[in-house]
């Protein structure tokens, strides 16, 4: 059974402060791997994909372990605009299109002013 | 350009009642997906599509869900009876597969009750 899991939270953070979390991921077959972001009664949307080498995007930096079978998501001088629920999506297959992808029910932050 | 487009964006029907819902996926995507997205499961693959033929339906809860995409721009989920533990939010998702994996982008959802 296919399953990743995040801490749901919510996490809240002061306005400027670096904020953290994590996901584990059960199918050590997983290929790749995603961070996606959703707003309050909104669609998901992506934010940015995780590398093996690891990558940044702005305030946003995604890590891989694949030998613990996580992934991390830092976010760096959040903003109140950060706020939202954070959803960990792994996929199985290589190559394959979107096929096989997992979400996790999301880590809910909350950025405080 | 549009994005994924999803009618309706909210439904209300009784117990028993038959829902279709329907998505219009970006044009040019050749993948489809619908998700179902609850407070306690979270988002769910219900079926995906590829080129219109149904790939995987595995996460279909039941004979009651069905699914068809009869072209390129158009589908359809529908439940025939509904039932009050159907309600959630529905997302159709689209993208361009071409090998490597690509951005799923989603619609904006239907918010189904079901009384």
């Amino acid at each position: 059974r296919k399953e990743v899991e995040q801490d749901p939270g919510p996490f809240n953070v002061p306005e400027g402060a670096t904020v953290a979390f994590n996901c584990t991921y059960s199918n050590s077959a997983s290929q790749s791997f995603f961070w996606y972001r959703q707003d309050c009664r909104k669609e998901p949307k992506l934010l940015m994909s995780v590398y093996s080498s690891g990558n940044e995007d702005g305030r946003f930096t995604a890590q891989l372990n694949r030998a613990s079978q996580y992934i991390s998501l830092l976010i760096r001088d959040s903003k109140l605009s950060d706020s939202a629920t954070y959803l960990c999506v792994v996929n199985e297959y290589s190559g394959g299109g979107a096929d096989g992808l997992t979400f996790g029910k999301g880590t809910h932050l909350i950025i405080q002013p | 350009d549009a994005g994924v487009i999803q009618s309706p964006r909210h439904e209300v029907t009784e117990m028993g009642q038959e829902v279709t819902l329907r998505c219009k996926p970006i044009s040019g995507h050749n993948s489809l997906f619908w998700y179902r997205q609850t407070m306690m499961r979270g988002l769910e693959l219900l079926i995906y599509f590829n080129n219109n033929v149904p790939i995987d339906d595995s996460g279909m809860p039941e004979d009651r869900f069905s699914a068809k995409m009869p072209n390129a721009s158009f589908s359809t989920l529908k439940i025939q009876p509904s039932e009050p533990r159907d309600s959630a939010v529905y997302f159709c998702a689209s993208s361009l597969r071409t090998g490597a994996y690509n951005e799923q982008f989603f619609g904006p959802g239907t918010r189904l009750t079901v009384l």
